[in-house]
């Protein structure tokens, strides 16, 4: 079945990176962007990044311009957010989640994975 | 940005009610909102795109109307599985953004 699972999650302190992982599975990950969306502890949902089907296009939020990074290795059908310079304001549970495209829609997210929690405290 | 917003922010309801749920765009967005519901502990499951599309799966209970800047999501007669949190989002402009969700609660 269709499935996206995130890894790489845990507990770090202040100003120190961590890379989270989204392994996708029954779909031809290749053909998809993919985003990364966060949801601190009991609050709302935030988008953070997006990456084009290829690779060949990244656009993030602004609070984490220039500290994330998204990339894709479709070979490894599998999505990665590397995080630099981590702030508590970064503690959240990420999800990886595919794009919806032209079979729903550009930017609505049809499938998601189940999170992954970052904390990031001295 | 866009900044989506939703009322009520809790809504108590008895099962088999119909429920109402109300997203406002700062600045229209066409028809470009989805629906979303999470449940404690799950990630988000799209319900509605393009304002009033139902996803894949999703039970004809749940309506989905609106566009510019005022949608409306419906629930016709809400089921135990219902009782949840909704979220609203707009895909027009870039960034994306969510609204602060509505909680559905029992009455």
């Amino acid at each position: 079945q269709v499935q996206l699972v995130e890894s790489g999650g845990g507990v770090v302190q202040p100003g120190r990176s961590l890379r989270l992982s989204c392994a996708a599975s029954g779909f031809t990950f290749s053909s998809y962007g993919m985003h990364w969306v966060r949801q601190a502890p009991g609050k709302g949902l935030e988008w953070v990044a997006v990456i084009w089907y290829d690779g060949s296009n990244k656009y993030y939020a602004d609070s984490v311009k220039g500290r994330f990074t998204i990339s894709r290795d479709n070979s490894k059908n599998t999505l990665y957010l590397q995080m630099n310079s981590l702030r508590a304001e970064d503690t959240a549970v990420y999800y990886c989640a595919r794009d919806g495209g032209e079979a729903v829609d550009p930017d609505a997210f049809d499938i998601w994975g189940q999170g992954t929690m970052v904390t990031v405290s001295s | 940005e866009i900044v989506m917003t939703q009322s009520p922010a809790t809504l108590s309801v008895s099962p088999g009610e119909r429920a109402t749920l109300s997203c406002r765009a700062s600045q229209s967005v066409s028809s470009n909102l989805a629906w979303y519901q999470q449940k404690p502990g799950q990630a988000p499951r799209l319900l509605i795109y393009g304002a009033s599309t139902r996803a894949t799966g999703i039970p004809a209970r749940f309506s989905g109307s609106g566009s510019g800047t005022e949608f409306t999501l419906t629930i016709s007669s809400l089921q135990s599985e219902d009782f949840a949190v909704y979220y609203c989002q707009q895909y027009n402009n870039w960034p994306t953004t969510f609204g602060g969700g509505t909680k559905v609660e029992i009455k």
